[in-house]
């Protein structure tokens, strides 16, 4: 059973830019939500994705966009980077209705450097 | 809506020391309630989680919280640490119902410092 993974690991781009953050979550996990964390900081909710569809959505601009596709992978587009958008993207897989269902799977997170 | 404080941004110890992580919690309806761990460049680990019945939980390395609803609060303690433990402790809760599942709010950290 292979755990969530994230690419790229590393990622740097200039303000205006725009980036994709890929989301492979863990295997029968259909459920994938996207957390924000800026340096120093926890992390935060920034959306979530069951079955394809967008499951609820944090405070943040509809710059930050995402996906989610049929084998339950996921994707991240933010659009117009800002500096503050310079944070470690985290994706967390889970699979809602099973015992013990409320835990989250993180991969190890994309950091993003805006320039 | 739910908030998350956690009282101490860094906590020094000697190893074989016992330790307390505070965490208190704000929130107009029923949470669970998580304890993660963050090792240096690695994501979040789940340590242990509160979701009903007995209101002390206990992780496999010697970790414990306690649920106090009437003070709002999920302390997270370990009666001798090890340099190993040295890490970023994350708090969180999230709101009661299917809707909110995997919907954390988080707490800003705090950072454990084991000392030989």
């Amino acid at each position: 059973e292979t755990g969530v993974t994230q690419s790229p690991t590393h990622l740097i781009k200039t303000r205006g830019q725009q980036v994709t953050l890929r989301c492979s979550s863990q295997s029968g996990h259909n459920t994938v939500s996207w957390y924000q964390q800026a340096l120093g900081q926890g992390p935060q909710f920034i959306f979530q994705y069951y079955r394809e569809e967008e499951n609820g959505r944090g405070n943040f601009p509809p710059r930050f966009s995402g996906l989610q596709f049929p084998n339950y992978s996921s994707e991240l587009n933010v659009n117009a980077l800002e500096l503050d958008d310079s944070a470690l993207y985290l994706c967390a897989s889970s699979l809602p209705g099973t015992s013990g269902s409320h835990e989250q799977f993180f991969g190890p997170g994309t950091r993003l450097t805006v320039l | 809506a739910q908030s998350v404080t956690q009282l101490d941004s860094q906590v020094p110890v000697f190893e074989e020391a016992p330790v307390e992580l505070r965490c208190n919690y704000s929130s107009s309806v029923s949470v669970y309630l998580f304890w993660y761990v963050q090792y240096p460049n690695q994501g979040l680990q789940l340590l242990l989680k509160y979701l009903s019945g007995s209101t002390l939980v206990e992780s496999i390395n010697g970790f414990e919280a306690e649920f106090n609803k009437s003070q709002t609060s999920f302390h997270l303690r370990k009666p001798s640490v090890h340099i190993s433990d040295t890490a970023e402790y994350f708090c969180a809760v999230e709101a009661y119902g299917s809707g909110n599942t995997g919907k954390l709010i988080f707490g800003q950290g705090t950072t454990l410092q084991v000392k030989p």
